[in-house]
């Protein structure tokens, strides 16, 4: 089963709330990943965990912040964002690294 | 030069045709490659990984070219339902966990 989930699918939030996107997997992969996506183009990636610890931040601002509850749970906490953050964020997980990423359905957010 | 180059179309194709996509790399010590497809506001999609060997799974064949970095797919008797971006990836050196994405080519299948 390569299933990865993330709640929530729809996000509408104004640039002072705090919000929290969240994703799961239950494959035993080691690696999991946050990208923002926007229309038309490639996924970006923001940041990387491996084995709960965060390997790679894609110098992302820091109204982004990412958290590794554990194995399986990812989640990436909002705060004062701005219309231009705006996009598709997907989460992905892979084995180890260099593996096949398999990606959740993401979560589109909109900030008014 | 892009790290992962593709050909952004769109390929408008009769179905049932094969039409086949390249994708150009330029870092020589990459050893990961793979195919996604992505569908209109919906996630990628692993495809295919790509194996100096080559690879196929039905009606998509994936080839790897060392010698000239690029990787190919092609997709024979075409289906309206291969109608979606297919993204060109590979892996990122040194840092393994990063990979790096081509920018898609799109495909439209007529009927």
């Amino acid at each position: 089963d390569t299933e990865v989930t993330q709640t929530p699918k729809h996000l509408v939030m104004g640039m002072t709330n705090k919000k929290s996107l969240k994703c799961e997997q239950h494959m035993g992969h080691r690696a999991m990943y946050w990208y923002k996506q926007k229309a038309k183009k490639p996924p970006e990636l923001m940041f990387v965990y491996s084995y709960e610890k965060l390997s790679i931040n894609e110098s992302v601002p820091s109204r982004f912040s990412p958290e590794c509850p554990n194995s399986s749970l990812l989640n990436l906490h909002l705060h004062a964002l701005q219309p231009e953050d705006s996009a598709l964020y997907l989460c992905a997980s892979s084995q180890e690294r260099a593996d096949e990423q398999y990606f959740g359905p993401g979560t589109r957010l909109t900030v008014t | 030069r892009k790290e992962v180059e593709q050909d952004p179309g769109p390929f408008n194709v009769p179905e049932g045709a094969t039409v086949a996509f390249n994708c150009t790399y330029s870092n020589s010590a990459s050893q990961s490659f793979f195919w996604y497809r992505q569908d209109c506001r919906k996630e990628p999609k692993l495809l295919m990984s790509v194996y100096s060997s080559g690879n196929e799974d039905g009606r998509f064949t994936a080839q790897l070219n060392r010698a000239s970095q690029y990787i190919s797919l092609l997709i024979r008797d075409s289906k309206l339902s291969d109608s979606a971006t297919y993204l060109c990836v590979v892996n990122s050196v040194p840092s393994n966990y990063q990979l790096i994405w081509g920018a898609g080519t799109k495909l439209i299948i007529k009927p």
